[in-house]
């Protein structure tokens, strides 16, 4: 079965330095990749997606992703926190090998220290 | 443009009882999707459509049932609420089956 691994549920850092979130998924031949995220008694918004196009992708609020296909991989990068960071994030991968599934990920806490 | 709406925002079952959630999207999106998103959990696809008349099952459909009987409406609907279904479910749309999905509120459900 597909699969889409999120390999810290929570990541901790100080303001100002950079955030590392990442996401891993099982090989598929063409994935379509989001990531989202999920403020505090906030809906869910689109932060990114990657749909075969250029492989680091721009997001919202500063942050990006890249997709290397090599590392079946879609790490989310920020290069400076803000504390308006804090939230929830969530990776989400559509397959479209044999069949349509899509799958979210588990989720990342982002915690953003004074 | 309201977007994706639901209702009701919070419902408290008693263990056998049925209800239907209902969610309304006013962007003529085609396709519409029901999630449960469990503590601690990412969400769980339950059902999607990709246009009125056309339903499909997600990756836990036991216990659900929808239709889309128009390209506004997916409701959800649980026959015998059961104490597992407590969750918070999301109703959401877009364009395509590979486009940006818009979410409603939620609706938080505990079945007791």
């Amino acid at each position: 079965a597909q699969s889409v691994t999120q390999l810290d549920s929570h990541v901790s850092v100080s303001e100002g330095t950079p955030v590392l979130l990442r996401c891993n998924y099982s090989s598929s031949y063409s994935p379509s990749l989001f990531w989202y995220v999920q403020h505090p008694n906030k809906g869910l918004q689109l932060l990114l997606k990657y749909t075969s196009a250029a492989t680091l992708v721009k997001g919202i609020n500063g942050f990006e992703a890249e997709f290397k296909k090599s590392e079946t991989s879609f790490h989310l990068t920020k290069p400076s926190a803000h504390m308006s960071d804090a939230a929830e994030y969530f990776c989400v991968v559509i397959f479209m090998d044999s069949n349509y599934q899509l799958i979210w990920g588990a989720g990342t806490k982002l915690i953003i220290k004074p | 443009n309201a977007g994706v709406t639901q209702t009701p925002k919070f419902r408290i079952l008693k263990i056998g009882q049925s209800m239907t959630l209902q969610c309304t999207q006013d962007m003529n999106h085609n396709y519409m999707y029901w999630y449960r998103q469990d503590p601690g959990m990412g969400l769980k696809l339950i059902y999607y459509s990709v246009g009125a008349g056309i339903t499909d099952k997600g990756e836990v459909p036991n216990g659900y049932n929808v239709s889309r009987s128009t390209t506004e409406d997916f409701p959800l609907r649980l026959e015998l609420a059961a104490p597992s279904q407590t969750s918070v479910y999301f109703c959401a749309s877009s364009y395509g089956r590979q486009e940006t999905q818009y979410f409603g509120p939620g609706t938080r459900l505990l079945v007791l």
